[in-house]
């Protein structure tokens, strides 16, 4: 069974701070996301990677960068952290295509 | 712009009835949907998919209907139980090119399934 771990499941930070968001997965996935969701906007894109050290824009990136120096992990960073960050974080990875992505149970994150 | 769009917020349903959860899209491009569950403080779990070479697909008490026509898809939940209640998310991963199997995904309608 595929298992996408998420490090935190709540996180409060200070505006202006620097975050680190983990994510590993056990399945040897090409392919991970990052997701924010957000209540009335369902789950946005922030970004996502098809292979180690590769890495894509997704829809909604500004605020944010990634970094996958491994396959099995992928890390969101928030540069500094902002209020209209304060959001639930959802990592998934697949092996691409039309398969189903497979989530971690997210992290929450509140910046004051 | 919303490419994928669930209209209801939110859907009430009695214990043993149907429920019927649904979804548009604009793009007569996107070729392959799926629907995902998520329980609060859970990620979201993959339900069930259809392709847009059917129009129907079955799993269980799950049935998605797709009408290509007029780019709308629905999920019925038959016959409907408390553990259904959640929200659901339809998405698509077509989104143009090599897609890396990328979803856009709709707002999401909660689903609460009264005893």
């Amino acid at each position: 069974d595929v298992k996408v771990t998420q490090s935190s499941r709540y996180l409060v930070k200070r505006t202006g701070e620097k975050v680190f968001l983990e994510c590993v997965q056990d399945m040897d996935h090409e392919n991970m996301f990052w997701y924010r969701q957000d209540p009335g906007l369902g789950l946005r894109l922030i970004y996502f990677s098809y292979d180690v050290k590769m890495k894509e824009k997704g829809d909604i990136p500004e605020g944010y960068s990634v970094s996958r120096e491994k396959k099995e992990r992928f890390s969101l960073i928030l540069e500094s952290a902002s209020t209209n960050q304060t959001s639930m974080y959802l990592c998934a990875s697949s092996s691409g295509g039309y398969e189903p992505q497979h989530f971690g149970d997210g992290t929450r994150l509140s910046i004051l | 712009d919303q490419q994928v769009k669930q209209n209801s917020p939110s859907l009430s349903v009695q214990e043993g009835r149907i429920s019927i959860l649904n979804c548009d899209y604009t793009n007569s491009m996107f070729d392959y949907f799926l629907w995902y569950k998520k329980y609060p403080a859970e990620g979201p779990t993959f339900l069930i998919s259809i392709s847009s070479i059917k129009d129907k697909n079955e799993d269980g008490r799950f049935t998605v209907f797709l009408n290509k026509s007029a780019k709308h898809l629905s999920l019925h939940i038959v016959p409907s139980q408390p553990g259904d209640s959640a929200v659901y998310f339809c998405a698509t991963p077509w989104t143009g090119g090599t897609s890396y199997g990328k979803l856009t995904f709709g707002q999401g309608t909660i689903l609460t399934v009264h005893p």
